[in-house]
């Protein structure tokens, strides 16, 4: 049964660097079928691709986050992270992990979780 | 990047037939997907490439695609339906692209 679940603090401050870490059951990470992703959802608004890492390495970053995003596979864990520098009050969000075929079809997510950015 | 064009809110008559629909150049060239998120929870996958319905999917849940335009068809649609249906698609230059949503009320 895949399972992913997300974990990190709820509230960062502005200007800090939010870390998010996703671990995953039931399936590798190092599968070569899957790209591990990261989503958000602002508050009442629609899904957004964060950005996503496949086994062999390669990323994609959303051009929008790009040069404050760093997204990394832990195989020894069977996990991956999201670390996005010099939040603002834009990046609050609802943050899911998903596991990616091909790469744009989700089966599975985890259940969320939510950051505030807040002083 | 690609945009997809959805009707932010429907509603449909218990038990009726409703369609939500997707709009974007990339379907000429995409399959689209469909989820359904209630509030508070995650995304799930209801119809992939097009038309397939994952695993424990209601067959009351149906996908279609013609040119720039994707639609998630309910046929006989229950009050447990009632929810926000994202359409999304891969994307030149990016892994997917999502839609804007569709909130469904049924009525």
């Amino acid at each position: 049964q895949v399972q992913l679940q997300e974990s990190g603090p709820g509230l960062v401050k502005p200007s800090q660097t939010l870390s998010l870490t996703c671990a995953v059951s039931g399936t590798s990470i190092n599968s070569a079928d899957y790209y591990w992703t990261w989503i958000r959802q602002q508050p009442g608004k629609a899904l957004e691709l964060i950005g996503n890492i496949h086994y062999s390495g390669k990323t994609f970053y959303h051009p929008s986050l790009k040069s404050r995003l760093t997204i990394s596979l832990d195989t020894s864990k069977n996990q991956f992270s999201l670390k996005l520098t010099s939040v603002t009050a834009a990046d609050t969000a609802m943050y899911f992990c998903a596991r990616g075929a091909g790469p744009d079809r989700f089966a599975y997510w985890g259940p969320g979780t939510l950051v505030t950015v807040s002083s | 990047s690609s945009e997809l064009t959805q009707d932010p809110a429907v509603s449909v008559a218990l038990g009726q037939t409703v369609r939500i629909t997707c709009q974007g150049d990339i379907l000429r060239t995409y399959y689209p997907n469909w989820y359904q998120q209630k509030p508070g929870r995650a995304p799930i996958l209801v119809i992939f490439r097009n038309y397939n319905r994952p695993s424990g999917i209601p067959d009351r849940f149906s996908g279609s695609s013609s040119g720039t335009t994707a639609s998630l068809t309910i046929t006989g649609a229950q009050a447990e339906d009632e929810a926000t249906y994202y359409c999304s698609s891969r994307d030149i230059g990016a892994p997917v692209v999502f839609g804007g949503g569709t909130k469904l009320t049924v009525l």
